[in-house]
């Protein structure tokens, strides 16, 4: 298996642009994760799929941030308007239904000018 | 919600010594622990895992502990190589046979080995 697939790998976007960020997750993985990545902030889960079906976005920080899974092998985060402190590392993952162990894909560098 | 702290943020060995890193977290329903490694420009890899079950699991190398009642765990590199340069993270869930949860993640750890 390729892995988790993340594209693009790079992102630069004009404050107040749409930005759309898409992952391809582990063929058979039931559990989909986003998660960013930040110096000051670290590693931040931002919202998780089972089953196509979001379970948690608690971690989602603002309505401009939205994420969607319409099948088992897509998913997309959305911001919209996008701002400078957005920049940062974006990363999918995803794990099986009874194993907890994620796999992560190689991250959307996304910067906000 | 469950908070991770890890320390140190760096930690410096020399080639072939041991290193260890060690986190503590708040949830004491978490039961779930595993350790990731980041490479630059990567995204992070699992190395080694434990659950609350179990107080310490050994793999070559690498070997993870965990203290329950404490509320603690770490991990313990030994014979460390150059290879093992990067940045590690613990993290902590409330893993369950229904679903994977979310993993809540320690600030990093950047392991420098010095030759």
């Amino acid at each position: 298996d390729a892995g988790v697939i993340q594209s693009p790998r790079h992102e630069v976007t004009e404050m107040g642009q749409e930005v759309t960020l898409r992952c391809k997750p582990i063929s058979g993985h039931n559990s989909l994760f986003w998660y960013r990545q930040t110096m000051m902030r670290g590693l931040e889960l931002l919202i998780y799929f089972n089953n196509n079906v979001p379970i948690d976005d608690s971690g989602m920080p603002e309505d401009r941030f939205s994420a969607k899974m319409p099948n088992a092998s897509f998913s997309t985060l959305k911001i919209q308007p996008s701002e400078p402190r957005d920049s940062a590392v974006y990363f999918c993952a995803s794990s099986t239904h009874l194993n907890t162990e994620a796999f992560f894909g190689q991250g959307t560098r996304l910067t906000v000018v | 919600g469950e908070n991770v702290e890890q320390h140190p943020s760096t930690l410096s060995v020399q080639e072939g010594d041991s290193a260890v890193i060690k986190c503590t977290y708040s949830d004491s329903a978490s039961n779930y622990f595993p350790w990731y490694k980041q490479e630059l420009g990567k995204g992070p890899q699992l190395i080694i895992d434990i659950r609350s079950n179990v107080g310490e699991k050994k793999d070559q190398r690498i070997a993870v502990t965990l203290n329950k009642t404490a509320k603690h765990f770490s991990l313990h590199i030994t014979e460390t190589q150059p290879e093992d340069s990067a940045v590690y993270f613990c993290a902590a869930s409330i893993g369950s046979g229904g679903g994977a949860d979310g993993l809540t993640f320690g600030k990093g750890t950047h392991l420098i080995i010095q030759p």
